[in-house]
């Protein structure tokens, strides 16, 4: 039972590059999440989605961008990376009729140089 | 003025002992839910309990219990006999509905939680 998988786990980026950081989730769960954690910081949310097909933005939406085409996957991108996206990316899931109870992935270690 | 307040950046506890983690919230919108989460070391986290607006009982989960005070708008976390493997980082969280109807989740700093032998 896998739950929630994020790949990669680790990556290095250079200024100006674009990447994709996938999340998968195996338990049919509506809703998923993308949050961002720095140093001395919560999570804070970046985008999430409440269906396939629906996405809205969270508190940090700038520099990045997502996709819901498939209910199983949520793709976060990055068109032009910068050192200020440098952090560790959650995803999470959770299903529409216990929302409240979200599903965490290992997260992705991202460095922008 | 912060969503969420954790005022505890770090606790260091005897093993066996009962643990009250701080937080506090502020929020206008009468319909909201308070969440924690539990990070080790290894990074993942951890759903532990959570609490409604609404809920009249204090939520319980094992040796997890919220002591939820509505009026002082805070949301503890009680953790009873704690043990070596409750070290860790704790998050106190808030959902709410954010100003156009969509969700709005906000962590708090966290509080790190050393438990000693």
């Amino acid at each position: 039972n896998a739950g929630v998988t994020q790949t990669p786990k680790f990556r290095v980026l250079k200024t100006g590059q674009s990447m994709t950081l996938l999340c998968a989730q195996d338990m049919n769960h509506e809703y998923m999440y993308w949050y961002r954690q720095d140093p001395g910081m919560g999570l804070r949310l970046i985008h999430y989605s409440v269906g396939e097909g629906t996405t809205a933005k969270g508190e940090v939406p700038d520099g990045y961008n997502v996709s819901r085409l498939k209910k199983q996957n949520f793709l976060l991108g990055l068109e032009s990376a910068a050192p200020s996206q440098t952090s560790v990316y959650f995803c999470a899931s959770s299903p529409r009729l216990a929302k409240n109870i979200q599903y965490f992935g290992a997260g992705t270690r991202l460095s922008v140089l | 003025a912060q969503k969420i307040t954790q005022t505890q950046p770090g606790m260091f506890v005897q093993e066996k002992e009962a643990v009250t983690l701080d937080c506090t919230y502020d929020t206008s919108d009468p319909s909201y839910g308070l969440f924690w989460y539990k990070q080790p070391s290894s990074g993942e986290m951890i759903f532990l309990i959570y609490q409604g607006s609404y809920d009249q009982q204090n939520a319980t989960e094992g040796r997890y219990s919220l002591n939820f005070q509505k009026a002082r708008k805070s949301a503890n976390l009680v953790i009873s006999a704690s043990q070596l493997g409750d070290s860790a980082m704790y998050f106190c969280a808030m959902r709410e509905r954010g100003d156009f109807g969509n969700e709005k989740l906000t962590f708090g700093t966290g509080t790190r939680l050393t438990i000693i032998p």
